[in-house]
């Protein structure tokens, strides 16, 4: 079990630019989240999956945000025309349907928009 | 809506001595699940302690222990015998037990350094 994989762990982009991150969840695991962390706040949450299905969205989830789980195992979340209040730190973490309710999260990948 | 607070953005101990980290909650659910995470920096969020909220025995994990006050909505994190490893940013998090909430709500964190 290799946890949750997120890539790529830093991005830098000039505004306008679109942005792809990556999340590979442990593998047994069919619920996956997104997670925005600006510096010094707690994680706010984005979207959640249950296998393909997006079951969640924030209403912090603009249209120039999409999140895609096509085959139920890993996704993207893409950001279009960036914005400088686009930077900080996206997480996912992934869970089981059953189980105690705690999320396992990855490192994050980091989005610096210029 | 559920909502998670952490009053205390910043808290230092001493190396070996005791600290308590606080949190309070509002939801109108009876069932729900409490948490604990710990983010070193630059480092991943992981797990420290869970509570469940129908259980009256408040949980430990070594040194780790809270205190669940459910009438209150009080989480409180006691972190014995700290060690300078502990040094990291701590949040308290909410999740609804089934139903449609399948989130984790986060509070704000608390970042907690530890003097040797």
């Amino acid at each position: 079990d290799t946890g949750v994989s997120q890539d790529p762990r830093h991005k830098i982009t000039k505004r306008g630019q679109n942005v792809t991150f990556r999340c590979d969840p442990i593998s047994e695991h069919n619920r996956l989240y997104w997670y925005r962390q600006t510096l010094g706040q707690g994680p706010e949450f984005l979207t959640y999956f249950q296998n393909e299905a997006q079951l969640e969205k924030s209403r912090l989830l603009s249209d120039r945000f999409s999140a895609e789980r096509p085959k139920g195992s890993f996704s993207t979340l893409e950001i279009q025309r960036t914005e400088q209040g686009d930077s900080a730190m996206y997480l996912c973490a992934s869970s089981l349907e059953t189980g105690h309710g705690e999320l396992f999260f990855g490192e994050g990948s980091r989005l610096t928009v210029l | 809506a559920q909502t998670v607070t952490q009053s205390q953005p910043e808290m230092s101990v001493q190396e070996a001595e005791t600290v308590t980290l606080s949190c309070t909650y509002d939801t109108s659910e009876s069932d729900y699940y409490l948490f604990w995470y710990k983010q070193p920096p630059s480092r991943q969020m992981i797990l420290v302690i869970r509570q469940e909220a129908y259980k009256q025995q408040n949980a430990t994990e070594n040194r780790f222990s809270v205190n669940f006050q459910k009438a209150a909505k009080s989480f409180s994190l006691k972190i014995s015998d700290s060690q300078l490893g502990d040094a990291a940013m701590y949040f308290c998090a909410y999740r609804g037990y089934g139903g449609a909430t399948n989130k984790l709500i986060f509070g704000t964190g608390t970042l907690l350094a530890v003097q040797p």
